[in-house]
């Protein structure tokens, strides 16, 4: 059974870049779509981005001007930055992959990441 | 404001059978894409919970059923249980754009 491990500074200063390592255990990262996935205090899931192992990638409109996914696929690990943060990027942040651009089928348990001064 | 509209809450007495609506539109699941369902308890991973609008995942009860029509698509649980109590999401692909993933707002599910 794959496993995801979000790694990453729980607290981040405004206007710096926020960064989340995801790790995958128990598989190979090839052959899927990895997403990044994040859930505000009190609100719904928000679709951030995937890459693919091939390295291609997809960001949600709302957020593509400050995003970047990048993969290792020699550490099985894929990354998110999130350019110039300010308060409302304050969410649990997830991992999950995707058998296919249009499915989640398994995710990380979350971090929590605080944009604060 | 989500792309796909739920209801921000049912509730329902246990052995009751509960249905929890998701609406999108002609460039979501009304285009054809498949609508996807999570189970997710607050400080866990969300949980698939339906696959292709109709399919369960091995493990997953049969009490789960998902079904999808024109724009719309539905959750039901039957014979509600304590343990159902979760916050459920709706997921689908909307071609508008480049296209890009999308979720409901969240229906939180109360057992009685």
């Amino acid at each position: 059974q794959v496993q995801l491990q979000e790694s990453g500074p729980g607290l981040v200063k405004p206007s710096e870049t926020l960064s989340l390592t995801c790790t995958v255990s128990g598989g190979s990262i090839s052959s899927y779509y990895w997403s990044c996935i994040r859930q505000p205090p009190g609100k719904g899931l928000e679709w951030i981005g995937y890459i693919y192992y091939s390295g291609s990638t997809n960001y949600n409109p709302s957020l593509k001007s400050r995003v970047t996914m990048s993969v290792d696929t020699s550490k099985n690990q894929f990354s998110l930055k999130l350019r110039s943060v300010t308060a409302a990027d304050t969410a649990i942040y997830y991992c999950a992959r995707g058998p296919v651009i249009t499915m989640i089928d398994n995710w990380g348990q979350g971090t929590l990441v605080t944009v604060s001064s | 404001q989500s792309v796909l509209t739920q209801p921000p809450s049912v509730s329902g007495a246990p052995g009751q059978r509960v249905t929890i609506s998701c609406t999108g539109s002609s460039s979501n699941i009304g285009a054809g894409y498949d609508v996807h369902w999570y189970q997710h308890l607050p400080g866990t991973a969300p949980k698939l919970l339906i696959y292709g609008n109709n399919n369960r995942p091995s493990g997953v009860p049969d009490r789960f059923s998902g079904s999808k029509s024109g724009t719309s698509a539905s959750l039901a649980i039957t014979g509600l249980q304590a343990e159902d109590a979760a916050d459920y999401y709706c997921q689908s692909y909307d071609s508008s754009l480049s296209g890009y993933v999308v979720f409901g707002g969240g229906t939180k599910l109360t057992v009685l």
